[in-house]
């Protein structure tokens, strides 16, 4: 079964400055991946995603994340935080197999944001 | 479209009592996720469906918890009796079965219920 690890628990950054959310997964082939964000009292919208392909991906709000399978790593950035961006940031990862449709969610990373 | 909505948004209970939260996915999303998220065990699925019927119910915490998918439109969760460390926010998500040139396996969130048991 698949799984993730976010190893920050809190992170504080100042505005302005760049940001990287660490994630690792563990999955016997190439997964499915995913950066989540959460704002107080909201669901989750989706920031990017992987599959295959250009292994550094563009998503929404000026994130991009890198696939690395030899660290088996899907590290999120950003090179100017707003203030907006103080949020919870999961990472996930999805079974590449048909049918399996499960996703596995880190436990999050909550980002503060100071002026 | 809409999004995924559920509701209530907030539901307050005393323990004992029949809670049932309720989703609508978006319309031609054949995948319907229940997940529990707590400060303690972070977002967990319950279980999911496809088109209407439950395919996998290993993250149901007991029987206490019940889900239902009458129609490809609606979804209820059901809880009883509650206990107080069932109160958790309750998220819904849907997404399409069907891999194409966007959002394969990219699961769509509802707003959450917020489910306090006192």
């Amino acid at each position: 079964a698949q799984s993730v690890t976010q190893p920050d628990i809190h992170i504080t950054v100042s505005e302005g400055a760049s940001l990287e959310l660490r994630c690792n997964y563990s999955y016997g082939a190439t997964p499915y991946l995913f950066w989540y964000v959460q704002s107080p009292g909201q669901g989750l919208q989706l920031l990017l995603k992987y599959f295959s392909g250009d292994t550094l991906v563009q998503g929404i709000k000026g994130f991009e994340a890198e696939f690395k399978r030899s660290q088996s790593s899907f590290n999120l950035r950003k090179p100017s935080v707003h203030w907006s961006d103080a949020a919870e940031y999961f990472c996930a990862v999805g079974a590449n197999r048909r049918g399996d449709y499960k996703l596995s969610f880190g436990a999050g990373t909550t980002v503060t944001v100071r002026a | 479209d809409a999004g995924v909505i559920q509701s209530p948004r907030h539901e307050v209970t005393e323990m004992g009592q029949e809670v049932t939260l309720r989703c609508k996915p978006i319309s031609g999303h054949d995948y319907l996720f229940w997940y529990r998220q707590t400060m303690m065990r972070g977002l967990e699925l319950l279980i999911y469906f496809n088109n209407n019927v439950p395919i996998d119910d290993s993250g149901m915490p007991e029987d206490r918890f019940s889900a239902k998918m009458p129609n490809a439109s609606f979804s209820t969760l059901k809880i009883q009796p509650s206990e107080p460390r069932d109160s958790a926010v309750y998220f819904c998500a849907s997404r399409t079965g069907t891999s194409g040139s966007d959002s394969y396996n990219e699961q769509f969130f509802g707003p959450g219920t917020r489910l306090t048991v006192l």
